[in-house]
This record gives C-alpha cells, structure tokens and sequence, in this order.
C-alpha cells in the first residue's frame, strides 16, 4: 500500500506571510507526484504535476519543487493572501496508468 | 468542455432505500475514478475503470456498493441498501491515459438518515 503523508495537518498564517508545507512519498518506483488545491464546497483542482527530480513548478505566488530521491516534494505560497485558504493534497500513482493515491492533505487557514 | 458531470449533487434518503450516483466524464477521458471524502480517511478511492473496464474495486466498501460504466459517457455508482454510515461526498474524476492530471466532478453530498 503506497503511504503519502502530509504536513502539517493544518496551518493558520497572516496574510502576507509566506508559507510552505511538505508531501512525502515513496521513492522507489516513482512515476509522477500531484498538487492539488481544494477548497471548501468545490471539487479538487489541479495545480502540478511533476516527474522529474529537481522540477520545479510555478502558478502564480504557488510554487513546488520535487526530490525523488529523497521522496517528498515542497509547495511554497508566497505572500498569503486570504482566497489562498484551502486544502492542500498531494497525490502520487501507485504504478503507471493507475490511480493517484491522496495524501490527507494540509488546511491553510490565512487570516485577514 | 464542461468538465466532470456529477448528479445528482445532493441527496438525503433514508436508510435501506437505493442510491444512485451519476457521472459524465470528460470526453476524450478513457479512465474514470469514484472516491468517497470521509472525515476519518479523507479522498478514498472506490473504485476506477480504464475503457470502461473495472480495473480495481478492491475500495469499495461493501457489497451493498456497486459500480458501471456502460460506455465512455456515462457510469454510476450505486448503493443498496444504504446505510447512514454511507454519508459522504462522493467525487468522480476522469483523465486520460498515463500521469496527467485528474479532473474532478462537483461531487454528490450523501446524506443516509
């Protein structure tokens, strides 16, 4: 069973302030690892996709880096702002063409 | 396109009724997930096909859950008897073949009184 953690569980942080938190998977046989972005009463929207190590990716203030190797991957926000409070997941497929596998993901909370 | 088609996207029903839940994928999308977002475990993934085969129903719950996927447009999945631990959110997603990024419905809230 592929095990995908998070964290933290969750993140309270004022607007303005930069924030990062962590994913963390298995390294061996990686194939690709997923941010999602999940807010309250939507549906999970796609933020990266990554594959290779060392890729780094770039929406916006959001950004992620990834470390196969070591197996765990960054998503940095730069300056918080309010609308970016939502749910972070990562998720990584267990073999290729199968599903991705979610990590519990982590909830930002930015306070005005 | 209009994305992932849930519906409906509520539903309240009391126990030991029938639940079916509805799902358009995106056209073009050859594989298709159900996952179910529990407080306790999160998203959970019931169930996928990929050609409109079931590949692994191995997270469906029970037998009480079943899935279908007549064709490339159109699955559903469905429960019966329900029961009020079946209350959650369920999401279908579908992407084409290989990594590429999930697109995922609206959802349906299950509520089991």
């Amino acid at each position: 069973i592929l095990n995908v953690e998070q964290s933290p569980q969750s993140l309270h942080v004022q607007e303005g302030d930069s924030t990062n938190f962590t994913c963390s998977f298995p390294s061996s046989n990686f194939y690709a690892l997923h941010w999602y972005r999940w807010e309250t009463a939507k549906s999970p929207e796609a933020l990266f996709v990554m594959t290779l190590n060392g890729d780094e990716k770039k929406k916006g203030r959001i950004s992620a880096t990834l470390n196969t190797k070591e197996g765990y991957s960054y998503l940095y926000i730069k300056g918080s702002q309010p609308e970016d409070s939502a749910t972070y997941l990562c998720a990584t497929p267990v073999g290729g063409n199968t599903p991705l596998v979610f990590g519990k993901g982590t909830r930002l909370s930015v306070i005005a | 396109d209009a994305g992932v088609i849930q519906s409906p996207r509520h539903e309240v029903t009391e126990m030991g009724q029938e639940v079916t839940l509805r799902c358009k994928p995106i056209s073009g999308h050859n594989s298709l997930f159900w996952y179910r977002q529990t407080m306790m475990r999160g998203l959970e993934l019931l169930i996928y096909f990929n050609n409109n085969v079931p590949i692994d129903d191995s997270g469906m719950p029970e037998d009480r859950f079943s899935a279908k996927m007549p064709n490339a447009s159109f699955s559903t999945l469905k429960i019966q008897p329900s029961e009020p631990r079946d209350s959650a959110v369920y999401f279908c997603a579908s992407r084409t073949t290989g990594y590429n990024e999930q697109f995922f419905g609206p959802g349906t809230r299950l509520t089991v009184l």
